[in-house]
């Protein structure tokens, strides 16, 4: 069964203290894999998108890198504004229906 | 702007009182599709369209309806809501291959 995991499921940062999320997957093929950024009550924004093992994608004090089983999301030296839940969906490339499976999650809070 | 609408953004509705939440995109995607948000279950999908007039069920189909009438709009329709489909929902959109737009959010309360 294709699924998601992302770990820790909550994270507290001190301002400054970088840090890593994970996100492993299980599924039989990989069409894509897309990190989100997501505030209270709003709708997730997009990040990334890393498509083969050994990818890296950058944006500021966040890195995203993909391996054949898991993706890391970097934070370098955060500030409270990044403090947010992170999100993690899958694209198998075995579904025809272009599917997304989502992991739950990791909150992050960083602390001034 | 390219943006993903929907509205209402909070609604408290009675049991069996039919519903609608709407959804609009001005980004000429193909790709639709509508998501309720629970704690501690992440994002489940409910239904989803490749095209208009082309549409599937997801994970927790149960109890909803849509339609694709026009590529741009997606409405959610909740014939008989109950109790248990109070949630945050989103609609979102994208090219078939691409990451999604979503939309700001309705917050459902059934009573």
């Amino acid at each position: 069964e294709d699924q998601v995991t992302q770990s820790p499921e909550a994270l507290r940062l001190q301002e400054g203290e970088s840090s890593s999320l994970n996100c492993s997957y299980t599924v039989s093929g990989l069409r894509g894999l897309f990190w989100y950024r997501q505030d209270p009550g709003k709708g997730p924004e997009f990040l990334f998108t890393l498509y083969s093992a050994g990818e890296e994608k950058e944006k500021e004090r966040l890195k995203a890198t993909l391996t054949k089983k898991e993706s890391f999301l970097h934070i370098t030296a955060p500030k409270p504004e990044d403090s947010a839940t992170y999100l993690c969906a899958v694209q198998p490339s075995t579904s025809g229906t272009y599917k997304y499976i989502f992991g739950t999650g990791t909150r992050l809070k960083v602390l001034a | 702007e390219a943006q993903v609408t929907q509205n209402p953004r909070y609604l408290i509705t009675v049991t069996g009182k039919k519903l609608t939440v709407t959804c609009s995109q001005n980004m000429n995607h193909e790709y639709m599709s509508w998501y309720r948000q629970d704690p501690g279950l992440g994002l489940r999908q409910i239904y989803y369209s490749m095209n208009v007039e082309v549409t599937d069920k997801g994970d927790v189909p149960e109890g909803y309806k849509v339609s694709r009438k026009e590529k741009r709009n997606f409405p959610l329709i909740l014939e008989s809501p109950s109790p248990n489909q109070t949630s945050l929902y989103f609609c979102a959109s994208s090219y078939t291959t691409g990451h999604y737009t979503f939309g700001s959010g309705t917050r459902l309360t059934v009573v």
